[in-house]
């Protein structure tokens, strides 16, 4: 079945360390997204890529880091300079076929930072 | 930056009763998407709507663009139990560097007691 993968599920941290979160999809989808959610809040943009070895930086960028080696593949990188990181993270992925195509998300990694 | 005002923030109600929200932009947008997020989980699109005034059904679900472009609701009717979750309304402008980017309202807390 094709789909968006994000490992782990949950994952645990001290601070001060950098934490990579994974996602892979095999939709051979173009575009791929991160976004971050905490509670009452929507969904907010961390950093997208619309074709390999490139992306650009969302609305709240600072802290994280992302690379576009493959298209199956953007991970995110929370590093200790990202003041609050403990937060539901969501990937996203889209074909970019036509103006509007809606975003397929994965189902999400909570990360735990104590 | 571009935002949403999605109304209400949560919602109890009855099985078998009728359920609205809506979404309010400050600025036009090309597609209007609504989702809904199970708890642990990522957003599953439910409908999506690429032209103003249009108005599609998707089961026990009718969601509208608004005519200004700057809105949309989406209506449930004869709510089950299942209708439990966070709804996300989301909006998405076309061309140059937001190609493919959405823009999130807070979300709809739905709780239906049977």
């Amino acid at each position: 079945d094709g789909g968006i993968t994000q490992s782990p599920k949950y994952l645990f941290r001290k601070e001060g360390q950098n934490v990579t979160l994974s996602c892979e999809q095999n939709l051979n989808h173009d575009a791929m997204y991160w976004y971050r959610q905490d509670p009452g809040q929507g969904l907010r943009l961390i950093y997208y890529s619309q074709i390999v070895n490139d992306f650009q930086k969302g609305d709240i960028a600072e802290g994280y880091s992302v690379s576009r080696e493959k298209k199956e593949s953007f991970p995110l990188t929370v590093t200790s300079a990202q003041k609050n990181p403990t937060a539901f993270y969501l990937c996203a992925s889209t074909p970019l076929e036509h103006s509007g195509s809606p975003l397929h998300f994965g189902n999400g990694t909570r990360l735990t930072v104590t | 930056g571009q935002q949403l005002n999605q109304s209400p923030q949560s919602m109890f109600i009855q099985e078998g009763e009728d359920v609205s929200m809506n979404c309010t932009s400050s600025s036009i947008f090309n597609t209007w998407l609504w989702y809904k997020q199970d708890p642990g989980e990522g957003p599953v699109l439910l409908i999506a709507l690429y032209k103003a005034g249009e108005l599609t059904s998707n089961g026990r679900l009718t969601a509208q663009f608004g005519i200004t472009r700057k809105d949309s609701f989406l209506n449930i009717s004869a709510s089950i139990p299942s209708d439990v979750g966070i709804y996300f309304c989301a909006g998405q402008s076309a061309g140059g560097t937001s190609y493919g980017k959405l823009t999130f309202g807070q979300g709809t807390i739905l709780t239906v007691h049977p």
